[in-house]
C-alpha cells in the first residue's frame, strides 16, 4: 500500500492570498489526484495530477485558481490560489498504485478569513 | 452519466447486529470496487477490494459483488460502536476513471 503525507495539515489564510500544499508518496504511483470536501460532504474531484504536463481539471475548477504540478511519481503540490471564504475546506490528496488501489493522505483542513 | 449510488443514511444499528451497506453503480463495464471507511474528521481509509462476483470475507468485513445486477454490497459482522463512520464505495469504471459514492453513515449503538 501506499502512505500518502500531506503538508501543512491546517492553515488560516487571509482572503486574497494564496496556500500551496505538498503531497508527498512514500512509493511511485501511477495516479495522483487532488480532492475537496466539505465536512459531512461527499469527495469532489479537483483534477489529476499528469506528472510533468499539465494537471486535467474536472468541470469547475480550472488551472489559474488550482495549479497543480507534479514533479515526478511521487510528489504534487496544489495552489489554492487567490482565496476566498468559499475556498474554506478539506483539501486531499490521493494516489493510485500499479494495481489501481487508491489511497488518501490525512487532508489538509484550509479555513479563509 | 456514468454515476455511482448509495443511500446516504444514516444507518442505525445496535452492537453486535451485521451492518450491510449497498452500493449501485451505471457503468457496466468496471472492473474493481472498494469499500472506504471514513471518521469523522478524518481521510478515507481502504477496507475492502473485490473484482470477481461473490463474496469476499476480511475479519468482520465481507464485500458482495453481482456484477449483473451492478451491485456491490459490504456486511459488518458483530458491529461495534468503533465501526459508526462513513463508508464510501468506489468503483473504478475503466479508463482510469474511480467514481465515489456518496457514502453512507453508519451508527452503531452501543
Amino acid at each position: 500500500s501506499a502512505v500518502i503525507s500531506q503538508k501543512p495539515s491546517r492553515d488560516i489564510c487571509q482572503r486574497g492570498t494564496s496556500l500551496t500544499i505538498q503531497c508527498q508518496v512514500d512509493s511511485q504511483v501511477t495516479m495522483m489526484f487532488w480532492y475537496r470536501q466539505q465536512p459531512g460532504q461527499s469527495l469532489t474531484l479537483i483534477a489529476t495530477a499528469n506528472q510533468g504536463s499539465e494537471a486535467t481539471y474536472e468541470s469547475g475548477f480550472v488551472i489559474d485558481k488550482f495549479p497543480i504540478s507534479r514533479p515526478n511519481l511521487t510528489f504534487s503540490t496544489l495552489t489554492v490560489s487567490n482565496m476566498s471564504p468559499e475556498d474554506s475546506s478539506i483539501y486531499l490528496c490521493s494516489a493510485r498504485d500499479w494495481v489501481e488501489t487508491q489511497y488518501f493522505g490525512p487532508g489538509t483542513r484550509l479555513l479563509v478569513l | 452519466q456514468k454515476e455511482v449510488e448509495q443511500n446516504s443514511g444514516p444507518l442505525s444499528v445496535p452492537e453486535g447486529a451485521i451492518a450491510s451497506l449497498n452500493c449501485t453503480y451505471s457503468d457496466r463495464v468496471s472492473q474493481s470496487f472498494f469499500w472506504y471507511r471514513q471518521y469523522s474528521g478524518k481521510s478515507p481509509e481502504l477496507i475492502m477490494s473485490i473484482y470477481s462476483n461473490g463474496d469476499k470475507e476480511d475479519g468482520r468485513f465481507t464485500a458482495q459483488l453481482n456484477k449483473a445486477s451492478q451491485y456491490v454490497s459490504l456486511l459488518i459482522r458483530d458491529s461495534q460502536p468503533s465501526d459508526s463512520a462513513t463508508y464510501l464505495c468506489a468503483v473504478n469504471q475503466g479508463n482510469n476513471d474511480m467514481r465515489f459514492g456518496a457514502g453512507t453513515r453508519l451508527t452503531v449503538k452501543p
